[in-house]
């Protein structure tokens, strides 16, 4: 059974730090890996996934990288502005998978102050 | 582009009523997923429905029913309201259900009391 945990849970850092988020995975048998953005009380805002055969993903200020053999990704944050204050979360797809199923982390809260 | 559309947002109903969601999914994905999201256990995979059959199918009781209609919206249906059902309740879309990115929806907020 796949579980995805994602440390820390909680992070506050002044404006214009780089950070990375960490998630960590049970399960390499992966087909891939998502990270998403969540405002309070709001959806999911897919910010980047990375195929089970991809090293990494940049978007913008965003790089996610993968080890599946060590069952880790990270998400680089460059420069963090106080807009980027949110909770991220990152969720697996595995290759059993019968259709839509993602496993999440329990996420992490970023802070960025001004 | 319309995105994934839930309705009611918010809403309140009493322990052992039932309750009725609904999420219309992006113009021509077929597969629709629901989630439900609260504090102590995060979010949980619900059931994901393609061309009108479940497919794929969470822990969750029984109580807990979806389906999906031919113009791929779906429903998502709980029965004898339990205070612990009180959560963000999420659909996702994708084309086809498959290792696709998903597209969430803003979420209806169910209160029990």
């Amino acid at each position: 059974k796949q579980e995805v945990t994602q440390i820390p849970a909680a992070l506050s850092v002044p404006e214009g730090e780089n950070l990375v988020l960490n998630c960590s995975f049970t399960d390499s048998a992966i087909y891939n890996l998502q990270w998403f953005r969540q405002d309070p009380g709001k959806g999911l805002t897919s910010l980047l996934l990375i195929q089970s055969s991809q090293r990494e993903q940049t978007s913008g200020r965003l790089n996610a990288s993968l080890d599946k053999s060590s069952g880790r990704s990270t998400l680089y944050i460059a420069a963090s502005q106080p807009g980027d204050s949110a909770t991220y979360l990152c969720a697996t797809y595995g290759i059993y998978n019968q259709g839509g199923k993602l496993i999440f982390g329990q996420g992490t809260e970023l802070s960025v102050k001004p | 582009k319309a995105g994934v559309t839930q309705t009611p947002r918010y809403l309140i109903k009493t322990r052992g009523q039932q309750v009725t969601l609904s999420c219309s999914p992006i113009s021509g994905h077929r597969s629709v997923s629901w989630y439900q999201q609260t504090p102590g256990q995060g979010l949980q995979f619900l059931f994901e429905y393609f061309s009108e059959t479940q497919r794929n199918k969470g822990n969750f009781p029984g109580r807990f029913s979806g389906r999906q209609f031919s113009n791929s919206r779906s429903e998502m249906n709980v029965s004898t309201l339990e205070l612990g059902d009180s959560a963000l309740y999420l659909c996702a879309s994708s084309p086809d259900g498959g290792a696709n990115v998903l597209t969430f929806g803003a979420g209806s907020r169910l209160t029990v009391l």
